[in-house]
């Protein structure tokens, strides 16, 4: 099965600060990772699938990359709304998985 | 527009039975599988398995084969997850999430096993 780890755990940060989450895949995935933000007592959120490709709707400060094992999401011009906890997640084979998670929170 | 209807919160006892249901609305139900998805409290995501609301058989996490069984109807484009053998480590909010990409997410369904 594959694992993937998520660094940081956490984070701290302000408005308008730029911030990267990197998640580790443990076997070659290609492309075949998803991010999602999560809020408190609300479902997840899907963001970025395919790596890279923003899901409709999601504003472009976010942004994703990488291929293989290492991937990033991104958030440029960080907004208030945009403080949660982000998973990502692989679909390159069964079983699926997600990350650990990574709580972006105000400095 | 795209929906995912969860059923009510549940409240069971140990080594009883729940059973989910997912009502999809919006799009062509057959045309993407259907994901589950668990969240204990305060932890983090864990995917439980996959169904096709095509046909065909659905794949479960190894963890909980045997204990699980995914279902649908296409009449009422539904799609049920049933988790047998409850046990207190099974309290969590249960979600279901459309497709292979998931890009539509449930409500959610708290399940309290006590």
């Amino acid at each position: 099965d594959i694992q993937l780890t998520q660094s940081p755990s956490s984070l701290s940060a302000s408005v308008g600060d730029r911030v990267t989450i990197t998640c580790r895949a443990s076997h070659d995935i290609k492309r075949y990772l998803a991010w999602f933000q999560q809020k408190p007592g609300e479902a997840p959120k899907s963001l970025i699938y395919d790596a890279s490709s923003l899901q409709s709707g999601v504003p472009s400060r976010f942004s994703g990359s990488g291929s293989g094992t290492v991937f990033t999401l991104s958030i440029s011009s960080l907004q208030p709304g945009d403080f949660a906890t982000y998973y990502c997640q692989h679909y390159n084979h069964y079983p699926y998985s997600f990350g650990q998670g990574t709580k972006l929170e105000i400095k | 527009q795209v929906q995912l209807m969860q059923s009510g919160a549940e409240v069971k006892k140990p080594g009883a039975s729940v059973r989910i249901s997912c009502t999809a609305s919006g799009y062509i139900f057959t045309s993407q599988y259907i994901n589950w998805v668990r969240q204990a409290p305060g932890q983090g995501l864990e995917w439980m398995g996959i169904i096709n609301p095509s046909g065909g058989s659905p794949t479960y996490q190894q963890k909980f084969e045997g204990r699980v069984t995914m279902t649908r109807d296409t009449s009422t484009t539904t799609v049920y997850m049933e988790l047998s053998g409850l046990r207190s480590d099974d309290t969590a909010v249960y979600y279901c999430a459309r497709g292979k990409r998931i890009d539509y997410w449930g409500q959610g369904t708290p399940v309290t096993v006590s």
